[in-house]
């Protein structure tokens, strides 16, 4: 089975500065796929970024970049130059690849971005 | 604009009465998924589907029922057997196995109450 800990309920920072969200999860599969989700106060699940188990290079989008540790199963999304629109409720997810592979879920981070 | 639609936004259910969130998607995604989001809870997984006319139970599937006739759509009957519906609902949908990859698109959720 699959588990993703997510174990700060809540982080704040300044605005314009760099903030890390931490994650760990537990897999027996050699294959597979992490991702960190934003939901601001709308409760619509945006894709933040994703990266693939068997690429060693950390993935970047923008702003957004992880640092995948995987012998230590450590996945955590850092933010730069963070903005208030920033502000939201973050979520670290795993995804097996296969049949009936399916998406598991932290319990979720809230940013807060303080002016 | 292909997407994932949700209705009704709100619902309120008396208790003892099954109600039904419908979600509808048009991105031709084989496979459809249905979480529940709690305070605190993260996102759990209610049931899931890969294919028409075959879905699975997820993590906490005790309560709820499903169907699959159609590819765009998959309806979540929340039951008189759930003990505490009151919850955020979110439906979800990605290509298929082979696209676990490319993670999941969300609808904007449907808030369950029961009066």
């Amino acid at each position: 089975a699959q588990t993703v800990t997510q174990s700060q309920p809540e982080m704040s920072v300044q605005e314009a500065e760099t903030v890390t969200l931490s994650c760990t999860y537990d897999t027996s599969e050699s294959d597979y796929y992490l991702f960190w989700y934003k939901q601001p106060p709308s409760r619509q699940m945006i894709l933040v970024i994703r990266q693939e188990a068997y690429k060693q290079q950390n993935a970047t989008e923008n702003r957004f970049s992880v640092n995948f540790q995987k012998a230590a199963k450590s996945f955590s999304l850092k933010i730069s130059d963070s903005q208030l629109g920033d502000a939201a409720m973050y979520f670290c997810a795993n995804s097996t690849t296969g049949a009936n592979s399916k998406l598991t879920f932290g319990k979720g981070i809230t940013l807060s971005v303080r002016p | 604009d292909g997407g994932i639609t949700q209705s009704p936004k709100y619902l309120f259910r008396k208790e003892g009465q099954n109600v039904t969130l419908s979600c509808e998607q048009n991105l031709n995604h084989d496979a459809m998924y249905w979480y529940r989001q709690d305070p605190g809870q993260g996102l759990r997984l209610i049931y899931y589907s890969q294919i028409v006319n075959d879905f699975q139970k997820g993590d906490i599937a005790e309560g709820y029922s499903v169907s699959r006739e159609k590819k765009e759509s998959f309806p979540l009957t929340v039951t008189s057997a759930q003990k505490n519906p009151t919850a955020f609902y979110l439906c979800a949908s990605s290509i298929g196995p082979s696209g676990q990859g490319y993670g999941y698109t969300f609808g904007s959720g449907t808030r369950l109450t029961v009066v």
